[in-house]
């Protein structure tokens, strides 16, 4: 058990740019979720994945932004023509079987959009 | 929509004092409750959680929490603190029926020598 695992660590774009993240779950477990943390503030749901299949978004996942397991493996999370009001920490985490299961939390992708 | 409110953005404790934390959630359903620890620049590891079993709940590193339908709260506490404490808690509640959880705004711990 490795631990969730979350690539790049810090990311600095440009207004405009795309970027995309990518997430390495525990690797038995089949849920996936995604998070995002402004400074100041608890960690708000954006979306989740079981096995390959994207089963909840939040509203907060507007149109620029993407996410993907193709695998039921690691995910992606593509943020398109980013704004400065991106700018916070992205976390994943992973859970394993049926019924709600305590979930487990990378060290997230810390997103700074100047 | 279920929401969880923490009393107090920051919390300070001399060392060796008693700890503190409260939440509160707003719900008609016990839900599962969570708390979680966020030192600087890491992610978040799991305390303790409460599942509908028993409402004293003991976790990791010393800390328990005490599940209170009455009072809809979930209050975290540790009998003495210590200078490793100091971190960012985050309670959390699992909505009936949904795989998210609903985090609260955090409170900072701050642990005085």
């Amino acid at each position: 058990d490795t631990g969730v695992s979350q690539d790049p660590r810090h990311k600095i774009t440009k207004r405009g740019q795309n970027v995309t993240f990518r997430c390495d779950p525990i690797s038995e477990h089949n849920r996936l979720y995604w998070y995002r943390q402004t400074l100041g503030q608890g960690p708000e749901f954006l979306t989740y994945f079981q096995n390959e299949a994207q089963l909840e978004k939040s509203r907060l996942l507007s149109d620029r932004f993407s996410a993907e397991r193709p695998k039921g493996s690691f995910s992606t999370l593509e943020i398109q023509r980013t704004e400065q009001g991106d700018s916070a920490m992205y976390l994943c985490a992973s859970s394993l079987g049926q019924g709600f299961n305590e979930q487990y939390f990378g060290p997230g992708t810390r997103l700074t959009v100047t | 929509a279920q929401s969880v409110t923490q009393l107090g953005s920051h919390v300070s404790v001399s060392e060796g004092a008693l700890v503190l934390l409260r939440c509160n959630y707003s719900s008609s359903v016990p839900p599962y409750l969570f708390w979680y620890v966020q030192y600087p620049n890491q992610g978040l590891q799991l305390l303790l959680k409460y599942t509908s079993a028993a409402t004293l709940v003991k976790g990791i590193n010393g800390f328990e929490a005490e599940f209170k339908k009455s009072e809809t709260s979930f209050h975290l506490t540790k009998p003495s603190a210590h200078m490793s404490d100091a971190a960012e808690y985050f309670c959390a509640v699992s909505p009936e029926g949904a795989q998210k959880l609903v985090f609260g705004q955090g409170t900072r711990l701050t642990i005085n020598p």
